[in-house]
């Protein structure tokens, strides 16, 4: 079965700091892989996506993801971190085997990024 | 948001009624999405439509129906074989063909009073 896990509720970090979210997929082909950001009460905005290439991804916002075949992760990262940036985050993965749907999204739980200041 | 509009914001109803909520969007995308997101649980998908006049079950899609007779359009609704509505419901569409992120609108949060 297709999945995508986020093992951290909650990551923590100073503004300032580099920030990491991570995320591990596990697909029967190849991974189709995205993130999303969501602010409260809000819907989800596209940060960015890996199709094929160069393993690192840069997106919106700052934000780039380093896609690592042997280690199935997708991690999140930003160099500085802002207080802005304080939110949802959310992994999600193409799902391969549901029939007709290309572009149906296999979603994590989602972490919750606290920047403190 | 992008343009995909949900409404209303915010909608209350009494146990063992209907309700529908509504989903538009303008960006000429084929296909269409129903999540539901609760605390801790990630989003889940509902139901789902590729094409005008036909739409696919999702994970979680008892208790609730859709059409799609437009293809701005793609409402949902709760009905009262929906035991626990209370949640936050978020649309979605995106291009159909090629590998595309979907946009989200900014959702409706539906409480069961």
């Amino acid at each position: 079965a297709q999945s995508v896990a986020q093992p951290e509720d909650q990551v923590n970090v100073a503004e300032g700091n580099p920030l990491t979210v991570k995320c591990t997929y596990s697909v029967s082909g190849n991974p189709y892989l995205f993130w999303y950001v969501q602010y409260p009460n809000r819907g989800l905005q596209f940060l960015l996506k890996y199709i094929t290439g160069d393993n690192l991804v840069k997106g919106s916002y700052g934000f780039e993801a380093e896609f690592n075949k042997s280690q199935t992760s997708f991690h999140l990262k930003k160099p500085s971190a802002l207080v802005s940036d304080s939110a949802l985050y959310f992994c999600a993965v193409r799902d391969l085997n549901y029939g007709g749907a290309t572009n149906k999204l296999i979603f994590g739980t989602g972490t919750l990024l606290a920047v403190q200041p | 948001d992008g343009g995909i509009t949900q409404s209303p914001k915010y909608l209350f109803r009494k146990e063992g009624q209907n309700v529908t909520l509504s989903c538009e969007q303008n960006l000429n995308h084929d296909a269409m999405y129903w999540y539901r997101q609760d605390p801790g649980q990630g989003l889940r998908l509902i139901y789902y439509s590729q094409i005008v006049n036909d739409f696919q079950k999702g994970d979680i899609a008892e208790g609730y129906s859709v059409s799609r007779e437009k293809k701005e359009s793609f409402p949902l609704t709760v009905t009262s074989a929906q035991k626990n509505p209370t949640a936050f419901y978020l649309c979605a569409s995106s291009i159909e063909t090629g590998i595309n992120e979907q946009f989200f609108g900014p959702g409706t949060r539906l409480t069961v009073l």
